[in-house]
């Protein structure tokens, strides 16, 4: 199984700030994928990134507001950019080699926007 | 829409009781199904997942859950609950086709065991 590391674990951010989350995998893996759990929520999906191409964004998400980096096979980066309130969410990535496959999720990068 | 239903918002047992918490969706086709569970403060750990075979499948901590084809479920059991069990657990299921990857999760189930 993949394990999956994220930094930072945690942060407070300025209204207007942005935030960039890095996920590291232990092995390369086709398709990165980084999901928002907002407070007392379930898991949505905001992108899927894809090494070589542009990531491919769920309804209601945007590039400019979640830019997203996959650099390589191993290594993928979500920023979250003119920081509200409404972004404090726990942020989480998780990869998976195909389909069948379970996706393991990284320890979650918890951010509060003041 | 494609959907993963989670009844009960909390699910309360003694310890030492069977548990149950349970999962349906709404989906095409027939799709791979997991549960994980998230500890306060935790990521989101893997529990077990159905991908083919035989409808009960055993997972991590004595959890086991029994796909229902017809009635589209897939609910999560465990015949002796601890009061580490405690915890969120999700459901969630994602498609066969089209190779997205997507997980669709259903809204979360806060599980309370109690001495």
């Amino acid at each position: 199984s993949a394990v999956i590391s994220q930094k930072p674990s945690r942060d407070i951010c300025q209204r207007g700030t942005s935030l960039t989350i890095q996920c590291q995998v232990d092995s390369q893996v086709t398709m990165m994928f980084w999901y928002r759990q907002q407070p007392g929520q379930s898991l949505t999906l905001i992108a899927t990134a894809n090494q070589g191409s542009e990531a491919t964004y769920e309804s209601g998400f945007v590039i400019d507001k979640f830019p997203i980096s996959r650099p390589n096979l191993t290594f993928s980066t979500l920023t979250v950019s003119n920081l509200s309130p409404e972004d404090s969410s726990i942020y989480l990535c998780t990869s998976l080699r195909d389909t069948p496959d379970t996706q393991y999720f990284g320890p979650g990068t918890r951010l509060t926007v003041l | 829409a494609q959907s993963v239903a989670q009844p009960e918002d909390q699910v309360n047992v003694a310890e030492g009781n069977p548990l149950t918490v349970k999962c349906t969706y709404s989906v095409s086709g027939n799709p791979y199904l997991f549960w994980y569970v998230q500890y306060p403060n935790r990521g989101l750990q893997f529990l077990l997942k159905y991908i083919t075979g035989d409808n009960l499948v055993k997972g991590s901590y004595g959890f086991e859950a029994e796909f229902n084809k017809s009635q589209t479920s897939f609910h999560l059991k465990k015949p002796s609950a601890l009061v580490s069990d405690s915890a969120l657990y999700f459901c969630a299921v994602r498609l066969r086709s089209g190779n997205t990857g997507k997980l669709i999760f259903g809204q979360g189930t806060t599980l309370q065991v109690k001495p």
